[in-house]
């Protein structure tokens, strides 16, 4: 089955606390790319990633890394999480990044205290 | 930044009657797409249309797409209370390798 997968679904975690997000998918897709979601704001691209080994920031990179070693995964790394990351965080592949039906993840619901 | 802007933020429907959401956007687009979320979890593609296009069909879905007012909508015909969940639509630009979604219309079905 084609499919994203994030792990985790839920995670609360302090300030400071270097977390990573994983994000694979199956689908040899090319073009992946992360998300956070927060009320009335919509969906805002974090980073994203056209093939292996390139990366590019999105509208809110602030604050968040991410690798792209492999064509199936792309985790997104909180090297030092503030509560202003709280969000629902979602990531997203297509076969060739624009132009093409984007594949979503189910989402990591993220609190920082 | 937003590109799109969906109208209604809210709408709610009975089972059987039409439901129609818009959404604005600001530059030139190459491609508008929609996409579904049900209550907390991940988007679902539902139909792209492409800036040379004026008009698409799906199922019970039907986009269209007026490139010289900058806007699209997406009408839902006989809709079901399965469609309750939120619409957003989302515009790539061709020149920045991104995609940018509105802020949704949140669709409520009752029986």
């Amino acid at each position: 089955e084609a499919q994203v997968t994030q792990n985790p679904r839920y995670l609360i975690t302090v300030t400071g606390k270097k977390l990573t997000v994983t994000c694979s998918q199956n689908m040899n897709h090319e073009y992946m790319s992360w998300y956070r979601q927060d009320p009335g704001l919509g969906l805002r691209q974090i980073y994203y990633s056209m093939n292996v080994e390139v990366t590019d920031k999105g509208d809110v990179p602030e604050g968040y890394k991410v690798s792209r070693k492999e064509k199936r995964n792309f985790p997104l790394i909180l090297e030092s999480p503030s509560p202003n990351q709280t969000s629902l965080y979602f990531c997203a592949s297509s076969l060739q990044g624009l132009g093409t039906e984007a594949f979503f993840g189910q989402g990591t619901r993220l609190t920082v205290v | 930044s937003q590109q799109g802007e969906e109208d209604p933020q809210a709408l709610s429907i009975q089972e059987g009657e039409n439901a129609t959401m818009n959404c604005s956007y600001k530059t030139s687009i190459n491609n508008l797409q929609w996409y579904r979320q049900n209550s907390g979890r991940g988007l679902v593609h539902l139909i792209l249309i492409r800036s040379n296009e004026r008009e698409k069909h799906s199922g019970r879905l039907r986009v269209t797409l007026d490139t010289s007012k900058k806007s699209s909508s997406l009408l839902i015909t006989a809709s079901r209370a399965a469609d309750t969940a939120s619409y957003f639509c989302a515009t790539d630009t061709g020149t920045a390798s991104k995609l940018t979604f509105g802020t949704g219309t949140r669709l409520q079905v009752t029986l």
